[in-house]
């Protein structure tokens, strides 16, 4: 079955960039017309919907977070990825990429931590 | 950016009907908003039980249904079980961006 596996470092200096990829087992990543999103929670707070990206490249972001995000995919290795820039503690949270659409896949989810 | 919002809290007896509501600051939820519902229990991912207003996965209880009512969406909890409480977040989609409500915790007691 398909799966999605988020990876990266858990712990990430402020002030630098936070890097993640997801990837997609069990399914090629440009088989059906899915964008691909990636999600956030806070320790102890709701979720937040940080941006998508379609197989083609074309993306759509959180407007709140639209400056220091980028997504991208990697058709060949079958993965998305995301990088947050410019890191503060704000940006502590469980990092969850998902299949958009009807939300039917969902990675684990990875902690990132932001501290020096 | 458009808020959602959700009841912060809301508390079922097992075996009642409990209903949360996702609102828009925009105005009317519609269909075109594709309202989505998820479930999440502590130390969990979320699960998504409802997309696209009402339609359900396999994984989706059928004591669980999705609708449009006084312009929000609406989750409808019929038959509720002690597994049932966790926190339900909705997620609505304005021309392509997505906006999560502040979830729901509901407690079955």
């Amino acid at each position: 079955q398909v799966q999605l596996q988020e990876s990266g470092p858990g712990l990430v200096k402020p002030s630098q960039t936070l890097s993640l990829t997801c990837t997609v087992s069990g399914d090629s990543i440009s088989s059906g017309d899915y964008y691909w999103s990636w999600i956030r929670q806070p320790p102890g707070k709701g979720l937040e919907w940080i941006g998508y990206i379609h197989y083609s490249g074309s993306t759509y972001y959180n407007p709140s977070l639209k400056s220091r995000v980028t997504i991208s995919v990697d058709t060949s290795k079958n993965q998305f990825s995301l990088k947050v820039s410019s890191v503060t503690a704000a940006d502590t949270a469980v990092y969850y990429c998902a299949r958009d659409g009807s939300f039917d896949l969902w990675g684990r989810g990875t902690l990132v931590t932001v501290s020096s | 950016q458009a808020v959602v919002t959700q009841e912060p809290s809301l508390t079922v007896s097992p075996g009642g009907t409990v209903t949360l509501t996702c609102g828009s600051s925009t105005g009317a939820v519609t269909s075109g908003h594709y309202p989505y519902w998820f479930q999440q229990k502590p130390g969990q991912a979320p699960r998504t039980l409802i997309f696209d207003t009402s339609n359900k996965h396999s994984w989706t209880p059928a004591r669980f249904s999705g609708s449009l009512l006084g312009g929000k969406a609406a989750l409808t909890l019929s038959g509720a079980q002690p597994e049932d409480e966790a926190e339900y977040y909705c997620l609505l989609s304005y021309s392509g961006a997505r906006v999560f409500g502040g979830g729901t915790k509901l407690t079955v007691l």
